[in-house]
């Protein structure tokens, strides 16, 4: 079963820093990379699809940034708000899997 | 909002009974998932289908099966349901099988006791 690491489990910050996560996936084979969203008490929701090398993508003050040939992916939030507590999940597929792979995700808590 | 729903949304039964969770999607997507999450171990894959009458296991598929007979619903069945089972279950939904998001599903609560 392929590995996919999140680092750090958890942080906590203050309103108005900007932090970052790290998601590791295995560097062969890459074939897509997603970032989820989940809030407690609620469903899983997609930020980010990533396919290719380089690839860059923003939504607000949300941004991602995918290294396939080195295996890792960072997310950024900038300025983070109290709105933006929730644990983010990454999930790798490679070319040969059938279905994408969850990381552990890494909750984070931010205070007013 | 994906059109994506759960039934039932909480459950609780017996050790030994069977149990069936229905998932029903509006979409149309080809794919369909089903994910137990447990405090530890993130979303883990039970089952997926990638089509009507098409099913494959995932990471934890042990104790549970799946059917598919049409498009839109994707049912998971605990033939004889454990304490282990005890957890909250996701149903997602994709149009490919991995350039595409997934869609997820409200969650259902089971406990067995």
């Amino acid at each position: 079963i392929l590995n996919v690491e999140q680092s750090p489990q958890s942080l906590h910050v203050q309103e108005g820093d900007s932090t970052n996560f790290t998601c590791s996936f295995p560097s062969s084979n890459f074939y897509a990379l997603h970032w989820y969203r989940w809030e407690t008490a609620k469903s899983p929701e997609a930020l980010f699809v990533m396919t290719l090398n380089g690839d860059e993508k923003k939504k607000g003050r949300i941004s991602a940034t995918l290294n396939t040939k080195e295996g890792y992916s960072y997310l950024y939030i900038k300025g983070s708000q109290p709105e933006d507590s929730a644990t983010y999940l990454c999930a790798f597929k490679d070319q040969a899997g059938t279905a994408l792979i969850f990381g552990k995700g890494t909750t984070l808590s931010v205070s007013s | 909002d994906a059109g994506i729903t759960q039934s039932p949304r909480h459950k609780v039964t017996e050790t030994g009974t069977p149990v069936t969770l229905r998932c029903h999607q509006t979409e149309n997507h080809r794919y369909m998932y089903w994910y137990r999450q447990d405090p530890g171990h993130g979303l883990r894959l039970i089952h997926y289908s990638y089509g009507v009458k098409d099913t494959d296991k995932g990471e934890v598929s042990d104790g549970y099966s799946v059917s598919r007979s049409k498009t839109e619903d994707f049912l998971l069945t605990l033939e004889s349901a454990t304490s282990s089972q005890t957890s909250v279950y996701f149903c997602a939904i994709s149009r490919t099988s991995g350039h595409n998001e997934q869609f997820f599903g409200p969650g259902t609560r089971l406990t067995v006791l």
